[in-house]
């Protein structure tokens, strides 16, 4: 399995709602990110996990939180967004954060509009 | 910020190479040049990835000058599912040094 999955594809949410994205890998990858992508521009890196430790966070507002459960899981809790906030959500994942093989996997995205 | 300067579109003919250019002139000896792609509304895709020389893979070739100034990546025969946006990206193998995405090139393969 060299996949990573993202769920859910789209996600509608008011600037009131809690809502999580989910992202799955089984490549025993022990790093995994979160990027934000805006219309036409490039990915931006968002959250690293490392070991299922949280190891960067890019200054991104406490209105996301990650969470890494286990060593194939890789959550995005987001709770009172604001439309800016709208964009493609890439989940990524490599062997490992630092050193040789740590070329990433990204998932096919979730499609966030906030309104 | 990005340390890659890219064209930002290019045009190819379906069946013919497609040489997409990189400049990285600030490269440091420790930081490998990798190569992503993005089709639309796809997560982006790893294609290569090289230190100094010359590499090859299923999916394309990357030369790296002798200066490590510059790179081009070469996709043999291009087709009409290789139009896409390409990443260039400089990274150290350490531990703290992210993937920083610059705007890419926008490659349009014509029939």
């Amino acid at each position: 399995d060299t996949e990573v999955t993202q769920t859910p594809k789209h996600l509608v949410m008011g600037m009131t709602n809690k809502k999580s994205l989910k992202c799955e890998q089984h490549m025993g990858h022990r790093a995994m990110y979160w990027y934000k992508q805006k219309a036409k521009k490039p990915p931006e890196l968002m959250f690293v996990y490392s070991y299922e430790k949280l190891s960067i966070n890019e200054s991104v507002p406490s209105r996301f939180s990650p969470e890494c459960p286990n060593s194939s899981l890789l959550n995005l809790h987001l709770h009172a967004l604001q439309p800016e906030d709208s964009a493609l959500y890439l989940c990524a994942s490599s062997q490992r954060y630092s050193g040789a093989y740590n070329e990433q996997f990204f998932g096919p995205g979730t499609r966030l509009t906030v309104l | 910020d990005a340390k890659t300067t890219q064209p930002p579109s290019m045009d190819c003919a379906e069946g013919r190479a497609a040489n997409l250019p990189c400049n990285h002139s600030t490269i440091s000896g420790n930081e490998y040049v990798y190569w992503y792609r993005q089709i639309h509304s796809q997560g982006p895709q790893y294609i290569i990835h090289g230190l100094k020389n010359n590499e090859t893979n299923e999916m394309a070739s990357l030369i790296i000058t002798e200066d490590r100034k510059s790179s081009t990546l070469i996709l043999p025969h291009a087709t009409l599912r290789d139009t896409a946006v390409y990443y260039c990206i400089v990274r150290v193998e350490s531990y703290g040094q992210n993937f920083v995405f610059g705007p890419g090139t926008r490659l349009s393969v014509l029939p």
